[in-house]
């Protein structure tokens, strides 16, 4: 039931871009993103909401195919504040339980 | 707003102690959350409510756990009692169908 997540680390420099995927193996009624830097708790990106809805958080976006329950988060031209850990987070139906991922270590160097 | 507040944010106790975990929600929020978080196992859901209602405990490892809500600013999580495997970061988060915000976690240390 946990969603899985692809790749598990990347390392970038300043101004690369990078993809996080986020697959379910059950339907999806919403995919959350979240970002957590060492020592702090999540802080909540984006929410996604239909399939096929893409949102945008900055240079930080994300994308839902609701058919392919899939979730992916982009991340263009990065900056050094964008390194921490990226979890995705999945409800399989309305008022249901947000399970995450195991993460993404994302580090950018300069 | 001040956000979701936990306490405390650091515990050391000693095997057999009972532990207790509190979160205020941010207000207007109908969901919570208790999650535990360690390197192995990750972000771990522990039981959640709506309206103050628990909806699915399912991941509440043990009978030793506990959780309550009984207003809709309050919830407790409870060990009793607890044991070393206990350790980690306990989070609580609250929202709506727009997102979660999480507390600032208490790390649990039971020696």
């Amino acid at each position: 039931q946990q969603p899985v997540q692809s790749p598990q680390a990347v390392i970038l420099r300043e101004g690369e871009d990078a993809v996080i995927n986020c697959s379910s193996s059950k339907a999806l009624y919403s995919v959350h993103w979240y970002r957590q830097k060492h020592g702090e708790a999540p802080v909540f990106l984006m929410i996604l909401l239909k399939g096929g809805e893409q949102k945008g958080h900055e240079k930080i976006s994300a994308s839902f195919n609701e058919k392919k329950q899939q979730s992916s988060l982009y991340l263009t031209a990065s900056q050094l504040s964008y390194s921490g850990t990226y979890f995705c987070g999945t409800v399989n139906n309305q008022g249901g339980k947000l399970i995450f991922g195991q993460g993404t270590e994302l580090s950018v160097k300069p | 707003d001040a956000g979701v507040i936990q306490s405390p944010r650091h515990e050391v106790t000693e095997m057999g102690q009972e532990v207790t975990l509190r979160c205020k929600p941010i207000s207007g929020h109908n969901s919570l959350f208790w999650y535990r978080q360690t390197m192995m196992r990750g972000l771990e859901l522990l039981i959640y409510f709506n309206n103050n209602v628990p909806i699915d405990d399912s991941g509440m490892p043990e009978d030793r756990f506990s959780a309550k809500m009984p207003n809709a600013s309050f919830s407790t999580l409870k060990i009793q009692p607890s044991e070393p495997r206990d350790s980690a970061v306990y989070f609580c988060a609250s929202g709506w169908i727009g997102g979660y915000t999480f507390g600032s976690g208490t790390r649990l240390t039971v020696v």
